[in-house]
């Protein structure tokens, strides 16, 4: 089956540190792979997105790699802030699905960053 | 531009009413539709997902139903409530599977 797995959380770091959220998943078919971001109280926002392998999705800073050969999706940023602190999301959606896009997420991973 | 939007934002329901959360987009045509829902401290389940008008795909068995009366409005219902059915509800569009979702601010049901 499709599945989708992130690292445990919470990631504590602090402030200017770098990040690593480590995503892998499984896939029956071709994947695109997401990253999404919740911040606190709120819905989940498209953090960044990579549609086929070794395309880098790049958003605020925060970079992840569609790498197929070790079926990864890892989220980095080279300086995290304190505005950082938030719930993210690896997710996929499988080529041509029936035409229904059902994103398939990971657990989530909790990031807090301390000034 | 596209906006999706969901209300209620916050409901506190007793066990045993009903539910409608509504969830409208504009500014596209024939987007897919979901409901997640999100319980604390926990992921993202998929309940529903509709590709067209009156087009519904349950991902779960469960106490709620959903309906899409119109092209962008999605809703989703429960006869009577549990206490399970708490939970922070998301409303999601997409146009393609490449696209990703867009989602709604949410919608947190406490049921007491």
């Amino acid at each position: 089956g499709n599945s989708v797995t992130q690292m445990e959380g919470p990631v504590t770091l602090s402030e200017e540190a770098f990040l690593t959220i480590n995503c892998t998943y499984t896939a029956t078919g071709y994947p695109s792979l997401f990253w999404y971001v919740q911040y606190p109280g709120e819905g989940l926002q498209l953090l960044l997105k990579a549609t086929k392998a070794d395309d880098k999705g790049s958003n605020k800073g925060f970079e992840a790699t569609y790498r197929k050969e070790t079926t990864s999706f890892h989220l980095e940023k080279g300086s995290v802030q304190v505005s950082d602190s938030a719930v993210y999301f690896c997710a996929l959606t499988i080529h041509g699905s029936s035409n229904t896009g059902k994103l398939i997420f990971g657990q989530g991973t909790t990031l807090q960053v301390k000034p | 531009s596209q906006t999706i939007h969901q209300w209620p934002a916050t409901l506190v329901q007793p066990v045993g009413s009903p539910l409608s959360l509504e969830c409208t987009v504009e500014g596209t045509s024939n987007p897919n539709l979901y409901w997640y829902r999100q319980a604390a401290g926990r992921g993202l389940q998929l309940l529903f997902y509709s590709v067209g008008i009156g087009q519904i795909s349950s991902e779960v068995p469960q106490n709620l139903s959903a309906s899409r009366p119109q092209d962008r409005q999605f809703i989703l219902s429960s006869k009577k409530l549990l206490l399970s059915d708490s939970g922070f509800y998301l409303c999601a569009w997409s146009v393609s599977w490449d696209y990703g979702y867009t989602f709604g601010s949410g919608t947190r049901l406490t049921v007491v």
